[in-house]
């Protein structure tokens, strides 16, 4: 399984631009990127998932090299309620199990 | 996106008895389930993977015995703390995947053993 490196920790302003970068060198050929947002005491919640180039939705966006090696979630205009953990997880070959890493913890500053 | 609950979403029990989390997806049919333990500021620590009628794949260092997957129906996976300690005590997520690779977590269910 493919493990991923975040940095621990990062902090922003409210209306900034956030781009968290996860770096997943064993990626297998198979495998999807997928992003999860999750608060305290709640469950993970789906943000976006890409396999190659950029995928765009309606809270972020998700950069992809050409190698799949390294992804970065971009969040526009990042506001207070941002703040969250970020997971990068890396799958869905095989068992599709997700091997959760130390995820990003992002603080928006008013 | 679609919807998994979990039920309970808190519960206590007193060290020696057994607690049984029910895990749902509601509007698709799950293939796999996963579940998942947290401590506080730590990150997701999966369990075990349960597939609908078959016996559930545990991750090392979990004990199958303690921690008994059922996962009956498509739509339902239960997780069973068997003679909880409060050791135990900690927050539990399940996931559910459908016929996408996209996974769906539940909202928790914080465990307390007294």
């Amino acid at each position: 399984l493919a493990k991923t490196t975040q940095p621990i920790s990062m902090d922003s302003y409210e209306g900034q631009e956030v781009n968290i970068t996860c770096s997943h060198n064993n990626i297998a050929t198979n495998d999807y990127i997928t992003w999860y947002q999750q608060f305290p005491s709640q469950g993970p919640r789906f943000i976006i998932q890409g396999y190659k180039t950029k995928v765009t939705n309606e809270v972020a966006s998700l950069f992809i090299p050409a190698d799949r090696k390294s992804s970065t979630l971009s969040l526009p205009r990042v506001s207070l309620s941002d703040t969250a953990v970020y997971y990068c997880l890396v799958g869905g070959s095989g068992t599709y199990k997700y091997i959760f890493g130390t995820g990003t913890r992002l603080k928006v500053l008013a | 996106g679609a919807v998994v609950s979990q039920h309970p979403s808190r519960v206590i029990c007193k060290s020696g008895t057994s607690v049984k989390i029910e895990c749902r997806s509601l509007d698709f049919q799950a293939t796999t389930m996963f579940w998942y333990r947290q401590f506080p500021k730590k990150s997701l620590m999966l369990m075990a993977t349960s597939n609908e009628g078959s016996k559930a794949t545990y991750e090392q260092g979990v004990e199958k015995d303690k921690f008994l997957i059922n996962h009956a129906s498509l739509t339902l996976s239960t997780l069973t703390v068997t003679s909880a300690h409060p050791e135990d005590s900690s927050f539990y997520i399940c996931s559910a995947r459908g016929v996408s690779y996209e996974q769906y977590f539940g909202p928790g269910t914080r465990l307390t053993v007294t």
